[in-house]
């Protein structure tokens, strides 16, 4: 097992446009959670999924976007109708178990807004 | 609702130095979880330590120990004998049991040669 892989790692699309970022996580791990980070801050959460049920969602996660585990394995976060404020590295991470224990990180979908 | 506040946007320190980062917590739960990650300029967020609020024993593992302290709900990170190896932002996170984890906004640790 290689770890959590997201792809694509860079994308650069324009306003207006719409961006759909997929993670694998670590085989067998329950939890996946989304994490947003702009330069210079701590990664923000934006949603989690245990198995394939989605079970919070931040504010931060407006209607425009959206995200799926409709296996309980790999994940996509959707964003609809990009604007330059999305422009951040989106990251996932997976964890075991039913308790929030060690999360592993990829290495995020850095994505720019023009 | 929870808080992470690292206070020490950046340091810098000479190889060799001892350096402690600082972080404090604000949470209601009397149950939670503290972490701190390492995060490299290649981007990946490396966990590093994970620490229960029962479980107020201070932690050594090699050149990097933590000091967990309820009284004033803090959770502060030590390196001894810095390396250039050690520059990266480090993330102070705080996790309730059963949810996410919220993250600080890190402080970037810059080791000179």
């Amino acid at each position: 097992d290689t770890g959590v892989s997201q792809d694509p790692r860079h994308k650069i699309t324009k306003r207006g446009q719409n961006v759909t970022f997929r993670c694998d996580p670590i085989s067998e791990h329950n939890r996946l959670y989304w994490y947003r980070q702009t330069l210079g801050q701590g990664p923000e959460f934006l949603t989690y999924f245990q198995n394939e049920a989605q079970l919070e969602k931040s504010r931060l996660l407006s209607d425009r976007f959206s995200a799926e585990r409709p296996k309980g394995s790999f994940s996509t976060l959707e964003i609809q109708r990009t604007e330059q404020g999305d422009s951040a590295m989106y990251l996932c991470a997976s964890s075991p178990g039913t308790l929030l224990t060690e999360a592993f990180f990829g290495q995020g979908t850095r994505l720019t807004v023009v | 609702a929870q808080k992470v506040t690292q206070a020490q946007t950046e340091i810098s320190v000479v190889e060799k130095e001892d350096v402690t980062l600082d972080c404090v917590y604000e949470t209601r739960d009397t149950t939670y979880y503290l972490f701190w990650y390492k995060q490299p300029p290649s981007g990946e967020l490396v966990f590093l330590i994970r620490r229960n609020s029962f479980d107020e024993q201070n932690e050594i593992s090699g050149r990097y120990s933590w000091n967990f302290q309820k009284s004033t709900s803090s959770f502060n990170f030590t390196i001894t004998a810095s390396q250039v190896v050690d520059s990266a932002v480090y993330f102070c996170a705080l996790s309730e049991a059963y949810n996410d984890m919220r993250f600080g906004a890190g402080t970037r640790l810059t080791v000179k040669p």
